[in-house]
């Protein structure tokens, strides 16, 4: 496997289950982001790590939580989800969170709650 | 903070004509200044990216921007349009003064007609 890898990629829930999406990347990257990519929406900053700390969450309701156990793998683990939380979500890292540090993107998980 | 905009949210072009993707943004600061491209099912993938060196910038397939601090532009631009340009385009500033934080434009729809 190369680059950024995310699975599901696809996954369809209901409002009270429980669900967890995961990204590997294999770059060597020391930094994860997790993207909300909605229709017509710019893509939303949700949470960044930063050497497995998280250095950013942008006021993300609580049913989303992050988790980051090494450089390599980034999860977001999903409970009572309402259906506008159904879009893709997109994982991304780069080198670190350096100023214009590049930013590569996996495939996303598109994420239908029922 | 940073914002993007994109105008236009689709265009479209005959094959072989010249494309123009419109990328303007707000910064008190040189922001670094990037185009990702979006297949259908399929993450984002950097086209490329400007930091300060020179202000015409060359990316994959064909593909340039230049930065005008002037205009607050960063337009994307192909001499002639193939077939598998059609996808998404998303322009992306990062904010040198808050780390590597990304603001993305809601993006422009390119089809290209035979």
């Amino acid at each position: 496997e190369t680059g950024v890898t995310q699975t599901p990629r696809h996954l369809v829930m209901g409002m009270t289950n429980k669900k967890s999406l995961k990204c590997e990347q294999h770059l060597g990257h020391n930094a994860m982001y997790w993207y909300k990519q909605s229709a017509k929406k710019p893509l939303e900053l949700m949470f960044v790590y930063s050497l497995e700390e998280r250095v950013e969450n942008n006021s993300v309701p609580s049913r989303f939580s992050p988790e980051c156990p090494n450089s390599s793998h980034l999860f977001l683990h999903l409970h009572t989800l309402q259906p506008e939380d159904s879009a893709l979500y997109l994982c991304a890292s780069s080198h670190l969170t350096g100023q214009g540090d590049t930013q590569y993107f996996g495939p996303g998980t598109r994420l239908t709650v029922l | 903070a940073q914002s993007v905009t994109q105008l236009g949210s689709h265009v479209s072009v005959s094959e072989g004509a010249l494309v123009l993707l419109r990328c303007n943004y707000s910064s008190s600061v040189p922001p670094y200044l990037f185009w990702y491209v979006q297949y259908p099912n399929q993450g984002l993938q950097l086209l490329l990216k400007y930091t300060s060196a020179a202000t015409l910038v060359k990316g994959i397939n064909g593909f340039e921007a230049e930065f005008k601090k002037s205009e607050t532009s960063f337009h994307l631009t192909k001499p002639s349009a193939h077939m598998s340009d059609a996808a998404e385009y998303f322009c992306a500033v990062s904010d040198p003064n808050t780390g590597n934080q990304f603001y993305f434009g809601t993006g422009t729809s390119l089809t290209v007609i035979p």
